[in-house]
């Protein structure tokens, strides 16, 4: 595989339940994003990593709570979320070099419902 | 607070009409523009980064330019699958090691046969 690859494609998930979105990336990069896509309004940034680290928490809610193992996997663990959380979860990552920075590249998303 | 502003919201074109994109931009410490094109239900696909004013880059029917406040996205003779949402994304300079994409909402474009 190639790429940035996100599973679930498609997840619908009471209120009450948990689960997790998961990211996996082929391109040897070392930073890694979580972004929330709402109709209408622009990708919002969720989380950032670099070097598997957290360098970035965007005010995100307590009920999503990232994970990130190593440099090529990136979770999203969701519990006790609201219906304002549906929405497109897209997960990108690109190479850091400190200097000029280079392009993300995203993966398809998750598309989340919450009912 | 930087922001970028993409407009119009959207654009309808007649196959061949030609027409630009415009992505308006305010950030402290410009570190790169970017283009990318996204269709829907789809994660988006990277097009262009330009780095500085002046800078173009091109590729097939799309022409990507830069000033020090906006850049345009130029659609030369368009075709029907060049329909799709074009998102225009900065990033500036926060310092550290954070890394910060700051996106517009998007122009989506329709091109009709």
């Amino acid at each position: 595989e190639t790429g940035v690859t996100q599973t679930p494609r498609h997840l619908v998930m009471g209120m009450t339940n948990k689960k997790s979105l998961k990211c996996e990336q082929h391109l040897g990069h070392n930073a890694m994003y979580w972004y929330k896509q709402s109709a209408k309004k622009p990708l919002e940034l969720m989380f950032v990593y670099n070097f598997k680290e957290q360098t970035e928490n965007n005010s995100v809610p307590s009920r999503f709570s990232p994970e990130c193992p190593n440099s090529s996997h990136l979770f999203l663990h969701l519990h006790t979320l609201q219906p304002e959380d549906s929405a497109l979860y897209l997960c990108a990552s690109s190479q850091d070099p400190g200097g000029w920075d280079t392009e993300a590249f995203f993966g398809q998303g998750t598309r989340l419902t919450v009912v | 607070e930087d922001q970028v502003t993409q407009s119009p919201e959207a654009l309808r074109l007649q196959e061949g009409e030609s027409s630009s994109l415009n992505c308006s931009y305010t950030v402290s410490g410009l570190r790169g523009l970017f283009w990318y094109r996204q269709d829907p239900g789809k994660g988006p696909e990277f097009l262009f980064t330009l780095y500085s004013a002046g800078e173009e880059k091109e590729k097939e029917r799309l022409k990507a330019t830069l000033t020090k406040k906006e850049s345009f996205l130029h659609i030369t003779a368009p075709k029907p699958e060049d329909s799709a949402t074009y998102l225009c994304a900065v990033r500036a300079n926060y310092g550290g090691a954070t890394n910060k994409l700051i996106f517009g909402t998007g122009t989506l474009l329709a091109v009709q046969p």
